[in-house]
C-alpha cells in the first residue's frame, strides 16, 4: 500500500459526459501528479500540482482539468468524454517539487470506461 | 511521446533464472527510475539511480546506468513467480518535474 488513495476504482460512463476523479496523496506529500495509461499511448504524464499550484503540464487535453485543494487532495475533471478517453488514470505523490531524484508513489488507479 | 524504450517487450523465463531488461532514452536526465506494475494495478517504485551513478543494488535487483549510451538495465536475480509483472523505466527530463515512462517489459516467470 503506497498511501495514495484514489476514488472511484472503476467508472463507466457515456460519451459526452463529465466525470471527476479524486486523489488523496500520502501524508506529508505536497506534489500530486496525474498520469493516463492506455493500450496505445502507454503511461502519459498529464499534469502536476505542488502545494495547490500547477507546476507542470504534459499531454493533457483541453477537455481535462485538474486542481489541488488546500488539504492537498486533487481532482481530475474529464469532460465531453470520448471513447478514446477510456484508460487507467493514476495519481502519484511525492514529498517535494519532484525533480532531480524524487520517488513518486502511485495510487491504485481509476479505471474509466467510456461507452 | 515516450522518452524510454524497453527491450525486450516481453520476456518469459523459468523460476530461479535471472531476468534482464533494458531501457534506452533520448535526452539527458537527472535520474532514472524503475517501476513494477502488476496487471492493471498501480505502479510500485523499485529503484532510483542518479545520473552520476553507474550501478545500484536493492535486494535481488541490480540496475546499471550508462549515460554515454543513454541506456539502463534492470537485472532481477533468482526470479520468482511473484516477479511476474510489467517493468517500466522512467526518466525525468532536464529541469522538468514529470516522469516520462518507457513502453515497459512484460515479464513472465514460470513456476
Amino acid at each position: 500500500d503506497s498511501g495514495v488513495t484514489q476514488t472511484p476504482k472503476h467508472l463507466i460512463t457515456a460519451t459526452g459526459q463529465r466525470v471527476t476523479l479524486r486523489c488523496s496523496p500520502r501524508s506529508g506529500d505536497l506534489s500530486v501528479y496525474w498520469y493516463q495509461q492506455s493500450l496505445d499511448q502507454g503511461l502519459q504524464f498529464l499534469i502536476q500540482y505542488y502545494n495547490g499550484e500547477e507546476r507542470a503540464k504534459g499531454n493533457i487535453l483541453e477537455r481535462f482539468s485538474a486542481q489541488q485543494f488546500p488539504d492537498l487532495h486533487s481532482e481530475l475533471n474529464l469532460s465531453s468524454l470520448e471513447l478514446g478517453d477510456s484508460a487507467l488514470y493514476f495519481c502519484a505523490s511525492s514529498v517535494e517539487v519532484g525533480w532531480g531524484g524524487e520517488t513518486q508513489y502511485f495510487g491504485p488507479g481509476t479505471r474509466l470506461l467510456v461507452l | 511521446s515516450q522518452q524510454g524504450e524497453e527491450d525486450p517487450q516481453a520476456l518469459s523465463i523459468q523460476e530461479g533464472e535471472n531476468a534482464t531488461m533494458n531501457c534506452s532514452y533520448k535526452t539527458s536526465i537527472n535520474n532514472l527510475q524503475w517501476y513494477r506494475q502488476n496487471s492493471g494495478r498501480g505502479l510500485v517504485h523499485l529503484i532510483l539511480i542518479r545520473s552520476n551513478e553507474r550501478e545500484k543494488h536493492s535486494g535481488r535487483l541490480r540496475v546499471t546506468l550508462d549515460t554515454s549510451k543513454k541506456s539502463s538495465s534492470l537485472l532481477i536475480t533468482a526470479s520468482r513467480a511473484a516477479d511476474t509483472a510489467s517493468y517500466f523505466c522512467a526518466t525525468d527530463a532536464d529541469s522538468s518535474y514529470k516522469l516520462i515512462f518507457g513502453s515497459g517489459t512484460r515479464l513472465l516467470v514460470r513456476p
